[in-house]
């Protein structure tokens, strides 16, 4: 299996522009989980799907912040308009029956809003 | 809710000796314990659970993490670190059945020769 594959693996935008950022979880896997990663703030869960339906969505920042799964081996994180704060690492992780609650992670988008 | 707090931000240490991470979680109900691993500029994974059973765990690169339900800990080990070890190490806990993980702030863990 090629594990969680995510993309860009590297993003600079500028202030203002649209950001998508990209996720395939593992295949059999029901749940999908979207983190951030910042220096300041360490690790939080942004939202998380199950059954490609979101269940819990209270670490998205704001409004400008968007999640979708319209499938089951596809993710989006959209973020718009993008501002320099929301520079970070986004991880997406997926996991589901059989794994015994182990998270597989992907490698993560770095995003660099200028 | 649950909630984690890693008490040590980084940890220096010598290659060959032993260093212990501290976690400690707040919860509620009972919970899955978990320490990740994330080495530079990578993604985590998984180091070792708990889940339920004994309540030492070990992992198959020499590291042990021991539950303790009266001290609401789950502490880190290693007998002998190596250089290949230097990452970051993240303490995780999700309520009992539940797929959501809280993380901690994770500890830095730097190995020198």
């Amino acid at each position: 299996d090629a594990g969680v594959i995510q993309s860009p693996r590297h993003e600079v935008t500028e202030m203002g522009q649209e950001v998508t950022l990209r996720c395939k979880p593992i295949s059999g896997h029901d749940y999908l989980f979207w983190y951030r990663q910042t220096m300041m703030r360490g690790l939080e869960l942004l939202i998380y799907f199950n059954n490609n339906v979101p269940i819990d969505d209270s670490g998205m920042p704001e409004d400008r912040f968007s999640a979708k799964m319209p499938n089951a081996s596809f993710s989006t994180l959209k973020i718009q308009p993008s501002e320099p704060r929301d520079s970070a690492v986004y991880f997406c992780a997926s996991t589901g029956q059989g794994v015994f609650y182990e998270q597989f992670f992907g490698p993560g988008t770095r995003l660099t809003v200028l | 809710a649950q909630s984690v707090t890693q008490l040590d931000s980084q940890v220096p240490v010598f290659e060959e000796a032993p260093v212990e991470l501290r976690c400690n979680y707040s919860s509620s109900v009972s919970v899955y314990l978990f320490w990740y691993v994330q080495y530079p500029n990578q993604g985590l994974q998984l180091l070792l659970k708990y889940l339920s059973g004994s309540t030492l765990v070990e992992s198959i690169n020499g590291f042990e993490a021991e539950f303790n339900k009266s001290q609401t800990s789950f502490h880190l080990r290693k007998p002998s670190v190596h250089i290949s070890d230097t990452a970051e190490y993240f303490c995780a806990v999700s309520a009992w059945d539940d797929y959501k993980l809280s993380f901690g702030a994770g500890t830095t863990v730097t190995v020198r020769a």
